[in-house]
């Protein structure tokens, strides 16, 4: 039933630690996002896949690496995480249109990650 | 770079009418989002604008000036479970959206 999913919600780690977290849609979207909301509640959008190729690539550490095995899944695996990274990651979907107008969003539920 | 302004918090009564605004400095535009955000939960699309002028959606209008650089969103017959934080997000080519810090709204009895 749920349109797009994230695992895990709560992820409590060590600096240091590699983890990753898992997105899935099941709307036949095509393209799928990564957001980052901080403490401050900015939305800052991090990656986006477009049929498992990647399309945006904002400014960020090289330690955050995203795949996509195919066009519903979306995963996000950070390596040598640093007290900064603690968040709440968004995953997201949308369809593109034909004629280029909107496609809202869809969000999943959040990731809420903390680094101690 | 890119500038999306909305204030930080607002507080209305319940059955009143609360006007969020959101001005917009960005290199690109094609067009415009509402996005409504419950602590703890994932953003829900409100309203979309790309055009000049009002969009309504029962207790919910946005209206957009492109020239001004300017939307707001309206939000009538407030109810309790409308506080929330409401997010303006411009999108810029695409399908990237860029979002401004969002607006917490609380409602009071």
């Amino acid at each position: 039933d749920t349109a797009v999913s994230q695992t895990p919600k709560y992820l409590v780690t060590q600096m240091g630690n590699d983890k990753s977290i898992k997105c899935e849609q099941n709307l036949g979207h095509d393209t799928m996002y990564w957001y980052k909301q901080d403490s401050k509640k900015f939305l800052k959008i991090m990656f986006s896949y477009n049929n498992k190729e990647l399309i945006i690539n904002e400014t960020v550490p090289n330690r955050f690496s995203p795949k996509s095995p195919d066009k519903a899944h979306l995963n996000l695996h950070i390596n040598s995480l640093e007290l900064g990274d603690s968040a709440v990651y968004f995953c997201a979907s949308s369809q593109p249109r034909a004629d280029s107008s909107y496609n809202e969003q869809f969000f999943g539920p959040g990731t809420r990650l903390t680094v101690l | 770079g890119q500038n999306i302004d909305q204030p930080t918090e607002m507080t209305a009564t319940e059955g009143a009418i609360v006007q969020i605004n959101c001005t917009y400095q960005t290199s690109g535009f094609n067009g415009l989002f509402w996005y409504q955000q419950h602590a703890g939960e994932a953003p829900t699309f409100l309203s979309y604008n790309v055009l000049d002028g009002l969009e309504e959606k029962g207790r919910f209008s946005s209206f957009l000036s492109r020239s001004k650089g300017y939307s707001y969103l309206l939000l009538k017959e407030l109810q309790m479970k409308d506080s929330a934080s409401y997010l303006c997000a411009v999108r810029i080519g695409g399908n990237k959206l860029t979002f401004g810090g969002g607006t917490r709204v609380l409602v009071k009895p």
